[in-house]
């Protein structure tokens, strides 16, 4: 099915250990995003790419790290594990010609002990 | 930067009752607007989206209004069902750039039967 793949959907890490959160997408589209949601609040944007081989911090980009290779991959990379990381990370896309359709996958909740 | 709130949570109705969640937003220029549910366990769906003033989104007999005037987008619904229930985010999007998504904190309902 068309859409943002997100693997793994679960996840329990150590204080230190490192990680990476892949996500896929299928529908050719140029913008993929980064979010993550704490309990009770909003999401709040980590980074975001505008295209293959663009990257940006958003607004709390701090621990973490991305790259763009390809149009389809947008993989988030977490190097030292710290407890305030655990959270559900959301990855989305949007297409060029349709600006408002974005998709979102369906998260990945992470947890560091 | 821009910015949505939102009315603060939780909700609890019973169901038919009329429903409406307050949504308003801090932005330059002329940013779209969107209502995102997230039901339990879920990922985020789009509920409804305006892209400029004075439209109105509805889906699902939910209806919002883009007031330029008032800064607002709030979320109503006549009836509401007890599959209603989820966390309902109001949020936009900047008509520049990477047209980066900006989330309210989150509204969880809950409907009685």
């Amino acid at each position: 099915n068309a859409g943002v793949t997100q693997t793994p959907k679960f996840r329990i890490l150590k204080i230190g250990q490192s990680m990476t959160l892949q996500c896929a997408q299928d529908m050719n589209h140029n913008y993929m995003y980064w979010y993550r949601q704490d309990p009770g609040m909003g999401l709040k944007l980590i980074y975001y790419s505008v295209g293959a081989g663009i990257t940006d911090k958003g607004e709390v980009p701090n621990g973490y790290n991305v790259s763009r290779s390809t149009t389809e991959d947008f993989p988030l990379r977490l190097e030292l594990a710290a407890p305030s990381q655990t959270s559900v990370y959301f990855c989305a896309s949007r297409g060029t010609g349709n600006s408002y359709g974005y998709t979102f996958g369906s998260g990945t909740r992470l947890t560091v002990v | 930067g821009d910015s949505v709130t939102q009315m603060e949570g939780p909700v609890t109705l019973s169901e038919e009752a009329f429903l409406t969640i307050n949504c308003t937003y801090t932005a330059t220029g002329y940013p779209s607007l969107f209502w995102y549910v997230q039901y339990p366990g879920e990922g985020l769906q789009l509920l409804l989206k305006a892209t400029k003033a004075d439209d109105k989104g509805s889906n699902k007999g939910f209806e919002a209004t883009y007031r330029k005037e008032t800064t607002s987008f709030h979320l109503e619904k006549g009836s509401v069902q007890v599959s209603d229930s989820a966390v309902y985010f109001c949020a936009l999007s900047g008509d520049q750039g990477a047209q980066k998504l900006v989330f309210g904190q989150g509204t969880r309902l809950t409907i009685n039967p």
